[in-house]
This record gives C-alpha cells, sequence and structure tokens, in this order.
C-alpha cells in the first residue's frame, strides 16, 4: 500500500539552511504536499508539487523531486528560529481524495 | 469566520464517557476530512465527506467512532465509551473540491481520555 517516510528529527543553527527528507511509493501522478505544525495548531500548507515537476521554488523553500528513487526534499534556506515546528509530507494521487502523511520532521533550531 | 475552526480545543474525559467533537468548515467547501494525530505518529485518516454523504468511513478505527455532517456544513465526531488510547489530537480540514490541490486545516481538538 502507499506509505510515506520521514525522518523524526532535524536540528541547524539559526541562519543554516535545512533540508528535510521524505520518501513515498505511490508511481502514480500524485501531488506531494509540505505542511508545517507548530505547537497547539492545525497544519499550514507550505507548498506542493506536481510529480511531472522537478524543483520548486517559493522565496526561501526549494522542493525537489527525484521521481526515479520516489524522493522529496524541501530546503530552507536562512533557516530561524521561526521555522521551529514539525514539517509533514504527504502525498495524493491525482484525480482521488486520500492524502497521505509521513509521521512528521521535528525541526529545531539553534540560536 | 475565514478558515476551519474546531470546538472544544480542548477536552479532557473519563475512561467510558462519550464525547463529541465538531468542525465548521470554510464556507462553501464540500469536502471534509477527519484526522487523527497521536503522539509521535503523523496523521491517520479517519473519514471524508463529501457533502452530507460518507463515501469513505475506511479510517474510523472501531464502531465506537461516528461522524455526521448536517446541510453540507458542520461536522461532527462522535466517540462512544472512550478508552485511554483514544487520547489524540483530531484535526479537521475543508477543500471547495476534493481535486483542489489544498486543504485547509482546523486548529484541532486535543483530547484526554483519563
Amino acid at each position: 500500500g502507499e506509505d510515506v517516510e520521514q525522518s523524526l528529527f532535524l536540528s541547524v543553527r539559526e541562519g543554516d539552511s535545512s533540508v528535510i527528507n521524505c520518501t513515498y511509493t505511490d508511481s502514480s501522478s500524485t501531488y506531494l504536499y509540505w505542511y508545517k505544525q507548530e505547537p497547539g495548531a492545525g497544519l499550514q500548507l507550505l507548498t506542493y508539487i506536481f510529480s511531472n515537476m522537478d524543483m520548486k521554488q517559493d522565496q526561501r523553500l526549494t522542493v525537489l523531486l527525484n521521481k526515479k528513487d520516489k524522493h522529496l526534499s524541501l530546503r530552507i534556506a536562512d533557516t530561524q528560529t521561526g521555522d521551529s515546528a514539525i514539517y509533514f509530507c504527504a502525498e495524493r494521487t491525482s484525480g482521488t481524495y486520500k492524502y497521505i502523511f509521513g509521521t512528521g520532521t521535528r525541526l529545531k533550531v539553534l540560536a | 469566520g475565514a478558515g476551519v475552526s474546531q470546538s472544544p480545543s480542548n477536552k479532557v474525559t473519563e475512561k467510558g464517557k462519550d464525547v463529541e467533537l465538531r468542525c465548521d468548515p470554510i464556507s462553501g467547501h464540500t469536502a471534509l476530512y477527519w484526522y487523527r494525530q497521536s503522539l509521535g505518529q503523523g496523521l491517520e485518516f479517519l473519514i471524508y465527506f463529501q457533502g452530507n454523504s460518507a463515501p469513505d468511513k475506511s479510517g474510523l478505527p472501531s464502531d465506537r467512532f461516528s461522524a455526521e455532517r448536517t446541510g453540507g456544513s458542520v461536522s461532527t465526531l462522535t466517540i462512544q465509551r472512550t478508552q485511554q488510547e483514544d487520547s489524540a489530537v483530531y484535526l479537521c480540514a475543508s477543500s471547495f473540491r476534493y481535486t483542489d490541490p489544498e486543504q485547509f486545516f482546523g486548529p484541532g481538538t486535543r483530547l484526554t481520555v483519563l
């Protein structure tokens, strides 16, 4: 079945770049998402990419997709303390309603 | 309001009691989802509504869990005879159509079963 995997923790120093990785299993045309969850809050969509794209950049965020390896990454440039949160990767096959979420990566930014 | 709202924000209950969790989606959104987030776990899909009907209830963990949606808007998730393992954050999300690329999340209800 479909599965999305992420590492659980990442710690970086303020000002450095963060790279959060995710692997997925669905080989169909799919949307791939990155969500951010701050303490006590719901999930906020950061960005998404369709599987026919290799890269998407939005300000400090860069998403890279390696479709062959089914590997997705989120790079946050110039990481700030406000970026400390849990980051979820998710996939959804185009035309379907069901999202499959990873377990989330807890990013800690050290001042 | 502009976003998805959920109530209560926190609920503490005793084992064996019933609880109702409410979700108000964004006005006009036809698709509504319930998820459960347990400590250290990702989001577990519970149920999906399209309008008032629930074509997929496959994620409901047991027959103690039920959900309804009235008027294509507000949804209620009911847990009967709560157990300690039901303790989690219950998140609701909505989208205009299920094919839209983005779903909008509410802040969640944190349920603690003592």
